[in-house]
């Protein structure tokens, strides 16, 4: 089955530096990679997401990067903020199965200093 | 514009005891998936569903657990003689579509079990 790998699984920036998190996954069928935020104790939330047909996707300071050919996503945070931290997590849809399920990743601790 | 509703937001169950989750998924969503997150670990797979229909149940354990989205009222996720080891925080997302559909998560319910 379909395996996500997440790096760093924590990660500590000063405030108005860039974060990058990175992922990998094992299913050439897969074809749908979101990126969830969630602050403790609270919902995942969405944030990006991406499809297979595009190779990058910006919103405002996050971005996301997708390489089909390597099996590899990446978030990137410009311009951090305190309140970027919390655990992100990225996700994949499962290929094999073709029903939407999300495997996700390990998270990523994402603490910034002020 | 209301979101994904789970209820209740805290459970606390006896060894031995029964769990009934419930996920009201967002307006005009009909695919609903759930998703256990142990402490401090990633979200997992256990069930997707469409109403009156299990689709994908093959990350729910085979004794104990169940779940149902009737053509009227709430997906229920149910745990039958829970153990400490069914303490996790429960997540269920619904989508207006099911492959590759962007999924939006409810609150979750926090299961302790004592």
């Amino acid at each position: 089955g379909e395996n996500v790998e997440q790096h760093p699984s924590t990660l500590s920036v000063q405030e108005g530096d860039s974060a990058v998190i990175k992922c990998t996954y094992s299913d050439s069928a897969s074809n749908y990679f979101p990126w969830y935020k969630q602050e403790l104790g609270k919902r995942p939330q969405l944030i990006i997401d991406i499809r297979s047909n595009v190779g990058e996707k910006k919103d405002q300071r996050i971005a996301v990067t997708l390489n089909k050919t390597a099996k590899h996503f990446s978030l990137h945070i410009t311009e951090t903020q305190p309140e970027d931290s919390a655990v992100y997590f990225c996700a994949v849809s499962d290929g094999s199965s073709n029903t939407g399920k999300l495997i996700f990743g390990q998270g990523t601790t994402l603490q910034v200093k002020p | 514009n209301a979101g994904v509703m789970q209820n209740p937001r805290h459970l606390v169950r006896r060894r031995g005891q029964e769990a009934r989750l419930r996920c009201s998924p967002m307006k005009g969503h009909s695919h609903v998936y759930w998703y256990r997150q142990l402490p401090e670990e990633g979200l997992k797979f256990m069930v997707y569903l469409q109403k009156e229909n299990i689709i994908d149940e093959s990350g729910m354990p085979k004794e104990r657990f169940s779940a149902e989205f009737p053509k009227e009222g709430p997906s229920i996720l149910r745990i039958q003689q829970v153990v400490r080891g069914d303490s996790a925080a429960y997540f269920c997302a619904s989508s207006r579509t099911g492959w590759s559909d962007t999924q939006y998560f409810g609150p979750g319910t926090r299961l302790t079990v004592l």
